[in-house]
């Protein structure tokens, strides 16, 4: 059974520009998470989406956005990129009472 | 917010030493899920153990073990003979809606 997928692996950006990252989850599940590592810092909670909607949203500006298709795959928009947000982006999917949270690699973003 | 702590930054062992990460989550839930993940320097995050809030037996798997204990609203992990593979961040992390994950332990097994 495939795992979580996200794509690409690394990204790199110029500040002010947009990102866009790609996360497939598992056969099955509906819900995806996003989570934002900075470096030398702990894991935060960006976005949980679970059947096309948005659920829950952390602590972040409304420049990081994104979406869930009918497939459940997902996409997280970073727009007007600043230099903080360089960070290892990681995405997770579960079925939608939380079983089976299991993260993909994630994408390596870096802003410069 | 129900934060989650991991008081232990950095810890350095020589291998074959048992190694105890501490744990200790606030929440004013009955249910909720506790779960261990693994981050070796490659980045992705492994998942070692789910924990249901009503099951409080400890679980063994090999070198590893879990000691859940309500009360003190703690879950620790225990590694018993310690190898230069289990290097790598720990985290801990509680599940309502969204996981919420302590700040890491980084672990260093050296040979």
């Amino acid at each position: 059974e495939a795992g979580v997928t996200q794509s690409p692996t690394h990204l790199i950006k110029t500040r002010g520009q947009q990102a866009t990252l790609r996360c497939s989850p598992i056969s099955g599940h509906t819900s995806v998470y996003w989570y934002q590592q900075a470096l030398g810092l702990g894991l935060q909670f960006l976005l949980w989406y679970d059947e096309g909607e948005e659920r829950n949203r952390g602590n972040f500006p409304p420049r990081f956005s994104g979406r869930q298709f009918p497939n459940y795959s997902s996409e997280l928009n970073v727009n007007a990129l600043e230099l903080e947000d360089s960070a290892l982006y990681l995405c997770a999917s579960s079925f939608w009472d939380g079983y089976g949270y299991t993260f993909g690699s994630g994408t390596r973003l870096t802003v410069v | 917010a129900q934060k989650v702590t991991q008081a232990q930054t950095e810890i350095s062992v020589v291998e074959k030493e048992d190694v105890t990460l501490d744990c200790v989550y606030e929440t004013r839930d009955t249910t909720y899920y506790l779960f261990w993940y693994k981050q070796p320097p490659s980045g992705e995050l492994v998942f070692l153990i789910r924990r249901n809030s009503f099951d409080e037996q400890n679980e063994i798997s090999g070198r590893y073990s879990w000691n859940f204990q309500k009360s003190t609203s703690s879950f620790n992990f225990t590694i018993t003979a310690s190898q230069v593979v289990d290097s790598a961040v720990y985290f801990c992390a509680r599940l309502l809606v969204e996981l919420t994950f302590g700040q890491g332990t980084i672990l260093t097994v050296h040979p």
